[in-house]
């Protein structure tokens, strides 16, 4: 079984640093990556999505990669803000045909004023 | 507003009682899913549809769920006989997709249910 795995669980750090989030899977063969962005008691806001032919994708602040060969994620967030300030989740389709996310848990981030 | 609506956006319920939530998507999407999240967890796959064909269902949807899509458009969840884990953020999610791949899924705010 998949397994996602996303470091660190929290973290707190203060306006205008840069900071980079991890999330990482055991089982390469990994289609479309997704990361969203989800603030206390609401739904789900989607950042970015890299497809299985891209490496990276890039939106204003933020930058996300995807390393399949390593099982690795990363989204960079530049210039951090109070705003930003919110629970971070990757998530992915197994394959082309695949319906469903699977999602880690998720890194809550704290940028403080 | 054309993002994906849910409601109710809070439910408290009696252990037993039947619940529904309803769900509609992005106009013009063909893909609608339905996400189970606990606390500290992310969200969980339970089933989804395209068009109005339920396609798969989650081992997470036992039989008390039901979920139906009857006209391609809105979708209903049923929970009947609640129990005290069904307790959860219920997320519908929808997206657009042209023959076999993947796409963006945009997610609705999410049905909090509460059973007492």
């Amino acid at each position: 079984k998949q397994e996602v795995t996303q470091i660190p669980a929290a973290l707190s750090v203060p306006e205008g640093e840069n900071l980079v989030l991890n999330c990482s899977f055991t089982d390469s063969a990994i289609y479309n990556l997704q990361w969203f962005r989800q603030d206390p008691g609401k739904g789900l806001t989607s950042l970015l999505l890299i497809q299985s032919s891209q490496r990276e994708q890039t939106s204003g602040r933020l930058n996300a990669s995807l390393d399949k060969s390593s099982g690795r994620s990363t989204l960079y967030i530049a210039a951090s803000q109070p705003g930003d300030s919110a629970t971070y989740l990757c998530a992915f389709y197994s394959g082309a045909g695949s319906y469903q996310l699977t999602f880690g848990k998720g890194t809550k981030l704290s940028v403080i004023p | 507003d054309t993002g994906v609506s849910q409601d109710p956006r809070h439910k408290i319920t009696k252990r037993g009682q039947n619940v529904t939530f309803r769900c509609d998507p992005i106009s013009e999407h063909n893909r609608l899913y339905w996400y189970r999240q606990t606390l500290g967890q992310g969200p969980e796959f339970l089933t989804y549809f395209q068009n109005e064909a339920q396609l798969e269902k989650s081992r997470l949807l036992s039989d008390r769920f039901s979920a139906e899509r009857p006209k391609g458009s809105f979708s209903t969840l049923e929970i009947q006989r609640t129990e005290q884990g069904d307790s959860a953020m219920y997320l519908c999610a929808s997206s657009l997709v042209v023959g076999v791949g993947t796409d963006t899924q945009y997610f609705g705010p999410g049905t909090r249910l509460t059973v007492l």
